[in-house]
């Protein structure tokens, strides 16, 4: 069945680090993707998509792009601020059905 | 506000309790989901409305689970005779058009603790 898989947590880094957090997926036919995040005490919230291959979507100095031939979607930021410390979700969805289908989050820790 | 809001935000129940879960999406928004978010998990899928149409319960893990949106706005999720193996975070999510590909917005969740 569909599935993403993605780095575990927790990740810790310094401020101005440079972030990657891997995803892979495993979908039939062609999903859109997503990176949601969590914040503490908030509700997920979408961060970016991209919804075909080599699509680059981007939101916040975050980016991730749709690779079809590695079945992957990276999140990566180039300098994080401690204010980016939360919960990343990757997920994806089919075109054949309605559901979000989520990995199980990596947790991001920055330090001052 | 103009988000997706969900009462009670904490419920405590002691086991075989029945217990209902509310869910305001945004006004006008056709699609209506709900997950379920263990603790150290991704979402997962429960139930899918399109208006108040139950497109989708393939998710729902047992008939102790049931879910309505009468009116096509405000959703119920109801658990009955409760496990502590519901004890989760229950996430609902609506979006403006039919079907999934469109953004879901999230609302806060509601932290179910079974005793």
């Amino acid at each position: 069945g569909d599935s993403v898989t993605q780095m575990e947590g927790p990740v810790t880094l310094s401020e101005e680090a440079f972030l990657t957090i891997n995803c892979t997926y495993t979908a039939t036919g062609y999903p859109s993707l997503f990176w949601y995040v969590q914040y503490p005490g908030e509700g997920l919230q979408l961060l970016l998509k991209a919804t075909k291959a080599d699509d680059k979507g981007s939101n916040k100095g975050f980016e991730a792009t749709y690779r079809k031939e590695t079945t992957s979607f990276h999140l990566e930021k180039g300098s994080v601020q401690v204010s980016d410390s939360a919960v990343y979700f990757c997920a994806l969805i089919t075109n054949r059905d309605d559901k979000i289908i989520f990995g199980k989050g990596t947790r991001l820790h920055i330090l001052p | 506000g103009a988000g997706v809001s969900q009462s009670p935000r904490y419920k405590v129940a002691k086991r075989g309790q029945d217990v209902a879960l509310r869910c305001d999406p945004i006004s006008g928004h056709v699609s209506l989901f709900w997950y379920q978010q263990a603790l150290g998990q991704g979402p997962e899928f429960l139930t899918y409305f399109q208006n108040e149409a139950q497109l989708d319960k393939s998710g729902l893990p047992s008939d102790r689970f049931f879910a309505e949106r009468p009116e096509g706005s405000v959703s119920t999720l109801k658990i009955q005779r409760t496990q502590q193996e519901d004890s989760a975070v229950y996430l609902c999510a609506s979006s403006s058009l039919a079907g999934g590909e469109d953004t879901q917005y999230f609302g806060p969740g509601t932290r179910l603790t079974v005793l």
